[in-house]
């Protein structure tokens, strides 16, 4: 049974940089099986996919937030990471890390509140 | 990309059948079979309903229906029961290999 984990500051300042880690277990994010995203959630709000990472490094963003979003695995700790530069109030959320396979997400974090605010 | 469209919310009395629609575009919901749906009870993770238009994941109950006409995805809960009081997300794969999800219901149990 996958599990994952977020983790990360919950509290970042205006146009700093938003940095998270999901921590993988019960499986490898070496599988071919799934895919590795991040999505996040407002206040009150709704879902919005931010990237994904294959297993073979590549990678996919969300075309509006692609200019400030990075996703990179680490093999080595069965972790994968999600930056997101120069963030606003907007980027306050609940941040889910996920895997999916092909088209569903099969297995969700609890999630990890991160607020943007001096 | 825009957000797949959803009604804000949906009523019905327990063991009622309700229908939740997801409407998007060719680009997205016609386009592809990728439809799926997410349960998300207040404070929680979202939980995977349906998959691929109108697959149940192991556990999901049979009360659970997905289908698809054109560019509208469906959920359709029967029976309905005080535990699917719960916000609803429909998401889809999309032509430009991303992910869009809709913008959600509020099923309420009256």
């Amino acid at each position: 049974q996958l599990q994952l984990q977020e983790s990360g500051p919950g509290l970042v300042k205006p146009s700093e940089t938003l940095s998270l880690t999901c921590t993988v277990s019960g499986g490898s994010i070496s599988s071919s099986s799934y895919y590795w995203d991040w999505i996040r959630q407002p206040p009150g709000k709704g879902l919005e996919w931010i990237a994904s990472i294959y297993y073979t490094g590549s990678t996919y963003y969300n075309p509006s937030l692609k200019s400030r979003v990075t996703i990179s695995g680490d093999t080595s700790k069965n972790q994968f990471s999600l930056k997101l530069s120069s963030v606003t109030a907007a980027d306050t959320a609940v941040y889910y890390c996920a895997t999916r396979s092909v088209s569903y997400w099969g297995y969700w974090g609890q999630g990890t509140l991160v607020t943007v605010s001096s | 990309q825009s957000a797949l469209t959803q009604p804000a919310s949906v009523s019905g009395s327990p063991g009622q059948s309700i229908t939740i629609s997801c409407t998007g575009t060719s680009s997205d919901v016609g386009g592809y079979n990728y439809v799926s749906w997410c349960q998300q009870h207040p404070g929680k993770a979202p939980k995977l309903m349906i998959y691929e238009v109108s697959n149940r994941p192991s556990g999901v109950s049979n009360r659970f229906s997905g289908s698809k006409s054109g560019n509208t995805a469906s959920l359709t809960i029967s029976g309905l029961q005080p535990e699917d009081e719960a916000d609803y997300y429909c998401s889809s794969y999309t032509s430009s290999n991303t992910y869009v999800f809709g913008t959600g219901t509020r099923v309420n149990v009256l």
